[in-house]
């Protein structure tokens, strides 16, 4: 596949503590892109999503901030919960050979926040 | 809105039989679906984009004639993986597109653990 890995990164934080998560792209041409959160066993849910046109997004307590110029992308949320414990996926649409409209998903991080 | 639905949500089943995956989108018409596969600890692998009314298209490495996907009607996609074998064992997703608004947004169903004996 595009992306594989063979483990999950992971970020661990306080219950409170602001949380940020980082995601590196390949793609110059992706002009859209979307955080996915998976808890175990679930399929991925929406987040957030910004399309390259801007560099911030702010929503509910999450944050992404976009740097085309290096290809970065970070969702940052604010006073973690427990609740949020969970993989995190970024996913930029890609362009590749022609084909629009295909999300290609980054490895994820696993978020474990600690009480 | 945007819900999307899968069923089973699980299925064991023997090596050699095959296996239908149902994907619902609930509350829109989706004229494009996608069908993912996730292995432990890994990230989503598109496996094919599932478009209504014509044939779909397959991901490079992907067997068409082993997974096969028929897309009837805007609200159902259908994975039939044939002839299942245990390497087939995974977790697979689907996800839907809505129609306007942000069309390169995916929402995703909750997906369904096959395991194969």
């Amino acid at each position: 596949g595009e992306s594989v890995g063979l483990h999950l990164p992971t970020l661990s934080v306080q219950e409170g503590d602001n949380s940020i998560i980082n995601c590196a792209y390949s793609n110059s041409a992706s002009d859209y892109f979307i955080w996915y959160k998976q808890e175990s066993g679930k399929g991925p849910q929406f987040i957030i999503d910004i399309r390259s046109n801007m560099d911030k997004r702010q929503g509910q307590r999450v944050t992404v901030l976009l740097n085309k110029t290096v290809k970065h992308l970070s969702l940052q949320i604010a006073a973690t919960q427990p609740g949020d414990s969970a993989v995190y996926f970024c996913a930029e649409n890609s362009n590749r050979g022609g084909a629009t409209n295909k999300l290609i998903f980054g490895t994820g991080t696993l978020l474990a926040v600690q009480p | 809105g945007a819900v999307v639905s899968q069923h089973p949500s699980r299925v064991i089943c023997k090596s050699g039989t095959s296996v239908k995956i149902e994907c619902r989108s609930l509350d829109f018409q989706a004229t494009t679906m996608f069908w993912y596969r996730q292995f432990p600890k890994q990230s989503l692998m598109l496996m094919a984009t599932s478009n209504e009314g014509s044939k779909a298209t397959y991901e490079q490495g992907v067997e068409k004639d082993k997974f096969l996907i028929n897309h009837a009607s805007l609200t159902l996609s259908t994975l039939t993986v044939t002839s299942a074998h245990p390497e087939d064992s995974s977790f697979y997703i689907c996800s839907a597109r809505p129609p306007g608004g942000h069309t390169d947004t995916q929402y995703f169903g909750p997906g369904t653990r096959l395991t194969v004996l």
